[in-house]
C-alpha cells in the first residue's frame, strides 16, 4: 500500500526565515509527486508536480525538488500570505487505470510578521 | 475557467438521515474523483469517474455510499443512514484524463456535520 509521510507536523517561521518540509513516500512505481495548498476550510490548490528523481519546480518564493524516496519544499524569505497546510500526494502506476492520489496528513505553515 | 465547484458549501444532517452532495467539474475535464478529509488528516481516496463510468471504488466507500456521473458531466455523491463517523470535507476534484499522469483541481468541498 503506497505510504505518504510530511515532517514536521507544524512549522513556525518568522517573515523572512527560511525553511524546508519533507515528503517521504513509499510506492510500488511513482507516475507523479504533487504539492498542494490548503488554506483553512478550502479545497487544495495545486502548486507542482514532479516525475523523476532530481526534477525541480520553482513558482515565487516556493521551490519543490525530488529523490527516489523523498520530496522537499523549500519556502524562501517566506511573508505571512504563505501560511498554510502543505499537502504531499503521490500518484502511484500498479495498474493503468489507478490514477487516484494518495496523501501526506500535510504540514501546517504559520509565518509571524 | 471557472474551476470545479461544488454543492452545497455546508451541510448539517441529522444520524439516520440520507444527503446527496453535487459536484460539477471544470468543462472537459473527462475524471472526477471524490475525496474525503477529516480534521487534521489528509484527503482520502473514495472512488472516479472516467466520463460516465466508475472505474475505482475505495475499501472506506460503504455500501451505504453511492456516486454517480450521468452522461459524464457533473456528479452526485450519496450517503444513506448517515452515521457521526461520516461527518467530514468531501472534496470533489477533476483532471484532463491525459494518458500517464495528470493534474486533479479540487473545489471547495461540502462540509457535512452529522449530529
Amino acid at each position: 500500500e503506497d505510504q505518504v509521510t510530511q515532517s514536521p507536523e507544524a512549522l513556525r517561521l518568522q517573515e523572512g526565515e527560511s525553511s524546508s518540509l519533507n515528503c517521504s513516500y513509499t510506492v510500488s512505481g511513482l507516475r507523479g509527486l504533487f504539492w498542494y495548498r490548503q488554506d483553512p476550510g478550502k479545497g487544495p490548490e495545486f502548486l507542482f508536480t514532479l516525475y523523476s528523481a532530481g526534477e525541480e519546480k520553482e513558482k515565487e518564493r516556493l521551490k519543490a525538488t525530488l529523490t527516489k524516496k523523498e520530496s522537499f519544499l523549500h519556502i524562501t524569505a517566506p511573508k505571512p500570505e504563505d501560511s498554510a497546510t502543505y499537502l504531499c500526494a503521490v500518484q502511484a502506476s500498479p495498474r493503468s487505470n489507478d490514477y487516484k492520489l494518495s496523501f501526506g496528513a500535510g504540514t501546517t505553515v504559520t509565518v509571524r510578521a | 475557467d471557472t474551476g470545479v465547484s461544488q454543492d452545497p458549501r455546508h451541510k448539517i444532517t441529522k444520524r439516520g438521515q440520507n444527503v446527496t452532495f453535487r459536484c460539477d467539474p471544470i468543462s472537459e475535464h473527462n475524471r472526477l474523483y471524490w475525496y474525503r478529509q477529516t480534521l487534521g488528516q489528509g484527503p482520502e481516496f473514495l472512488t472516479y469517474f472516467q466520463n460516465e463510468a466508475q472505474l475505482e471504488k475505495s475499501r472506506l466507500l460503504s455500501d451505504r455510499f453511492s456516486a454517480e456521473r450521468p452522461k459524464g458531466s457533473f456528479s452526485t455523491l450519496e450517503i444513506q443512514r448517515t452515521e457521526q463517523g461520516d461527518s467530514a470535507m468531501y472534496l470533489c476534484a477533476s483532471s484532463p484524463g491525459l494518458a500517464y499522469t495528470d493534474t486533479q483541481y479540487f473545489g471547495p468541498g461540502t462540509r457535512l456535520t452529522v449530529l
